[in-house]
């Protein structure tokens, strides 16, 4: 089964560094984009950012780019989303989710699987 | 503010039809037929329900059916079961952002 494993639940303080993990599993993880999202407590889903870890090409959506940053290891087909200094507002649950394929091996506009999410809670 | 917008809550009795809708715009829901629908339960991660606007993933029920007309995407659940009671979220590609997707703001429904 196709699954992207997240690391735990993270308390930080304001101002200190982090970097959290998505680690898929079978599948060939140097071929399908990984994208990241946000959920705010209570709130909607937005879109971070993307990457391919075949090349690391990467893209950020305009709200988070300088924000964060996006990254991925394929020797241990894992991604990674890092913040150099978390503010209180960086309080959310953080998925990592696949882009699908379609049958003749193009990628497609819609995500599964998704991780089960990692909470990030900033406060001094 | 979300780019797409959903009713914040929607309710239905079981075995009752509902319908939840996404309205975007011409660079967005109307312009591509790549919208996707999103389930999460309390707690959870979402799940894929519908993708291109009206494909079931393998697994799904057939009580979930998506449409669009125009600049409005829809999600129909029939059938209506205790189980559905979830959030639902919308996306679109869109080619008004340099992350080509935008969500919806999402949609709680209540099975009364």
């Amino acid at each position: 089964e196709v699954q992207l494993v997240q690391s735990g639940a993270e308390v930080k303080k304001p101002g200190e560094s982090l970097k959290i993990s998505c680690e898929g599993s079978e599948y060939t993880f140097t071929t399908y984009w990984i994208a990241w999202v946000r959920q705010m407590p209570g709130k909607g889903l937005e879109w971070m950012g993307i990457i391919y870890p075949g090349d690391s090409d990467t893209r950020y959506s305009p709200s988070f780019k300088g924000q964060v940053t996006i990254s991925a290891d394929k020797s241990i087909s894992t991604a990674y989303l890092q913040w150099s200094s978390l503010k209180a507002s960086d309080t959310a649950i953080y998925y990592c989710l696949r882009r699908g394929k379609s049958s003749g091996g193009y990628p497609v506009n819609w995500f599964d699987p998704w991780g089960q999410g990692t909470l990030v809670t900033v406060s001094s | 503010q979300s780019a797409l917008t959903q009713p914040a809550s929607v309710s239905g009795s079981p075995g009752q039809s509902i319908t939840i809708s996404c309205t975007g715009t011409s660079s967005d829901i109307g312009g591509y037929n790549y919208v996707s629908w999103y389930q999460q339960h309390p707690g959870k991660a979402p799940k894929l329900i519908i993708y291109d606007v009206s494909n079931r993933p393998s697994g799904v029920s057939s009580r979930f059916s998506g449409s669009k007309s125009g600049n409005t995407a829809s999600l129909t659940i029939s059938g209506l079961q205790a189980e559905d009671e979830a959030d639902y979220h919308c996306s679109s590609y869109t080619s008004s952002s340099t992350l080509n997707w935008v969500f919806g703001g999402g949609t709680k429904l209540t099975v009364l």
